[in-house]
């Protein structure tokens, strides 16, 4: 069974720019979550959809959006690019039926804005 | 608010030695906790999880052990190996709502 699948691996953009990060979940999951981890910082969670529909934001602006398709795969954007948004961002999938569900990572995209 | 924090960000141990990394939680109403292993350039990689009707669980060499009282989480790793040089993170869950995650504690481990 394929793993979670990012696209692109690296991105480089500059300020103002916008951009739109793809991840196909594993074959069956239902729910998608994306992280933006930053050296320090830890995950810091941005949202989760399950079955087409958000089911948890964290606290990012606006300018983050996603959204999730009807096969599960998911694409988050970010527009009006800022310096602090250079990060590594990380889609997580699971089945997305109960809670006590591990989730599993994709290998992320790492994004950096010049 | 809620979250999930690491005692120590960095851990140093000997090849052959046993590691344990913590970690604390603020929400009481957690009930579920995974602990997770990182590499350099790759994402988060799933170790072990427990509910939180239990208090300790065993897998392949990693052991977790969760006391609900004190809101602590800790893994254990024992004979620990250079593949085991990592960031380990804990993520904490009530119910459907959001994973909060710790902010990970790198392990060397010296040969």
């Amino acid at each position: 069974k394929a793993g979670v699948t990012q696209t692109p691996r690296y991105l480089i953009k500059t300020r103002g720019q916008q951009v739109t990060l793809s991840c196909s979940p594993i074959s069956g999951h239902r729910s998608v979550s994306w992280y933006q981890q930053t050296p320090g910082q830890g995950l810091q969670f941005l949202f989760e959809y399950f079955s087409e529909t958000q089911r948890n934001k964290g606290n990012f602006p606006g300018r983050f959006s996603g959204r999730q398709f009807s096969n599960s795969r998911s694409e988050m954007n970010v527009s009006t690019l800022e310096l602090g948004d250079s990060a590594l961002y990380l889609c997580a999938s699971s089945y997305g039926g109960r809670a006590n569900e591990k989730l599993f990572f994709g290998s992320g995209t790492q994004l950096s804005v010049l | 608010g809620e979250s999930v924090g690491l005692h120590l960000p960095t851990l140093s141990v000997q090849e052959g030695d046993n590691s344990i990394i913590n970690c604390a939680y603020s929400n009481s109403a957690s009930d579920y906790f995974i602990w997770y292993k990182q590499e350099s350039g790759k994402g988060p990689q799933f170790i072990i999880d427990i509910r939180s009707n239990m208090d300790k669980r065993q897998g392949q060499r990693v052991t977790v052990l969760l006391n609900k009282t004190v809101k602590h989480l800790s893994l254990q790793i024992a004979a620990t190996q250079p593949g085991d040089s990592a960031v380990y993170f804990c993520a904490a869950r009530h119910n459907f709502n959001k994973f909060y995650f710790g902010s990970g504690t790198k392990l060397n481990v010296k040969p």
